[in-house]
């Protein structure tokens, strides 16, 4: 059974980088896209970006100028960076997979890592 | 980006009734939705994707219907593990969106 164990630095002040971590076990990098996707009071869900195994990359044109995400495929590690953030970015982050049998809906979630930031 | 509206935000019922949430489109997406079941400090479970399968492992009380704006999720006898709050999300287009959810609590 696949898992998704995901974990960061909680607390940013504003302009630092956050960065996420999020890790596959009991599964394989290939043949599915692996998505970011926060949640705060103020925006709901929204997804961030996704990267498959390839490298290849789609993001959210909202964020995508601050978003960097990234695969070591010899870890089986997923990574998010998000620079310049602000008190807009304080979220809840989860990491998540979805495809082949459900493309674009994300059937595997990790269990979320809050992030604040406050100056 | 292609917004989706969620109706009604929440809803009273008790056990064993039929509930029906609506998710609404900006633009058309085919079948390209999905629905997804929350609960308090935890991550979204996918329930239905493509409108109406129902992904494995799921109860068959939870049904999807709908195609191009208009979709619904229908929960045929609501048990006690059922209260949530609930999500749709659609997948026609980048960036993929969801609507504002539907909680749905004890009468």
């Amino acid at each position: 059974q696949v898992q998704l164990q995901q974990w960061g630095a909680g607390l940013l002040k504003p302009s630092e980088t956050l960065s996420l971590t999020c890790v596959v076990y009991g599964g394989s990098f290939s043949g599915y896209y692996w998505s970011w996707i926060r949640q705060s009071p103020g925006k709901g869900l929204e997804w961030i970006g996704e990267i498959d195994y390839s490298g290849s990359t789609n993001f959210n044109l909202s964020l995508k100028s601050r978003v960097t995400v990234s695969l070591d495929t010899s870890k089986n590690h997923l990574s998010l960076k998000l620079a310049s953030v602000t008190a807009a970015d304080t979220a809840v982050y989860y990491c998540a997979r979805s495809g082949p049998a459900t493309p674009y809906y994300m059937d595997v979630w990790g269990k979320g890592t809050t992030v604040t930031v406050s100056s | 980006d292609i917004q989706m509206t969620q109706s009604p935000s929440s809803v009273s019922a008790s056990v064993g009734d039929r509930v029906t949430i609506t998710c609404r489109a900006s633009q058309g997406i085919g079948s390209w939705l999905a629905w997804y079941q929350q609960k308090p400090g935890k991550a979204p479970n996918l329930l239905i994707y493509t409108a109406s399968s129902l992904q494995s492992g799921v109860p068959s009380r939870f049904s999807g219907s709908g195609s191009g704006t208009d979709f619904t999720l229908t929960i045929s006898s609501l048990q006690p593990e059922d209260f949530a709050t609930y999500y749709c999300q659609q997948a026609k287009g980048f960036p993929l969106t969801f609507g504002g959810g539907t909680r749905v609590k004890i009468k």
